[in-house]
């Protein structure tokens, strides 16, 4: 059974870099064609795609957050991150990482963690 | 970017009921629609895969259709424990987008 499980702070300064970091058990993110995706929710929101890592290492994000994301995977620790940086209030979100795997031919998320709170505040 | 419309952002229906939900694509994206329902301080979970696909493990009351750039969410019987919000999500292209939400309450 995959498990999916965010960490990091909770509270981050505006105009520092938000870093996430989210813990796979259950299945090597480095195996199958498999991305590992970061999604957020501000409050009384929807769901925003923030970006994602392919199981081979290559990523893509979402074009309106700019050049702020970065998304990497960490094999040995079976790990995957986010950093967001210049944050501002609009950042305030609940964070999500998960996983969209290919189900007959398509891709969909599949299963997710249960989601971070972080504030931007100081 | 593909822009993911539903309707209604919110209904009312009773236990025993049925509601429909609908979810709209500014452009085509084939069958490449997902349907997500979220409590919250929960995870989503994913409900339908591909328009019409059930996820295993989701009961049968629940079932989607559409193709192109109309689809629909069906919940027929209502149970308690289906109120909760509904996202549709197109998996065509990058970015990945969803729509707005449809929260359904307990009349």
């Amino acid at each position: 059974q995959v498990q999916l499980q965010e960490s990091g702070p909770g509270l981050v300064k505006p105009s520092q870099t938000l870093s996430l970091t989210c813990t796979v058990s259950g299945v090597s993110i480095s195996s199958g064609s498999v991305y590992w995706s970061w999604l957020r929710q501000p409050a009384g929101k929807g769901l925003e795609w923030i970006g994602r890592v392919h199981s081979t290492g290559n990523s893509d994000h979402n074009p309106s957050l700019r050049s702020r994301v970065t998304i990497s995977m960490e094999t040995s620790k079976n790990q995957f991150s986010l950093n967001l940086n210049s944050v501002t209030a609009a950042d305030t979100a609940i964070y999500y990482c998960a996983r969209e795997g290919m189900i007959v031919g398509l891709y969909a998320i599949d299963n997710w963690g249960q989601g971070t709170l972080v504030t931007v505040s100081s | 970017d593909i822009q993911m419309t539903q309707s209604p952002s919110s209904l009312s229906a009773s236990v025993g009921g049925r509601v429909t939900i609908t979810c709209r694509a500014s452009q085509s994206i084939s069958r490449y629609l997902n349907w997500y329902q979220h409590k919250p301080g929960k995870a989503p979970e994913l409900l339908i895969y591909t328009a019409s696909s059930l996820q295993s493990g989701v009961p049968s009351r629940f079932s989607g259709s559409g193709s192109g750039t109309v689809f629909t969410l069906t919940i027929s019987s209502l149970q308690p424990e289906d109120f909760a919000t509904y996202y549709c999500q197109q998996s065509y292209t990058t970015p990945r987008s969803f729509g707005q939400g449809t929260k359904l309450e307990i009349k």
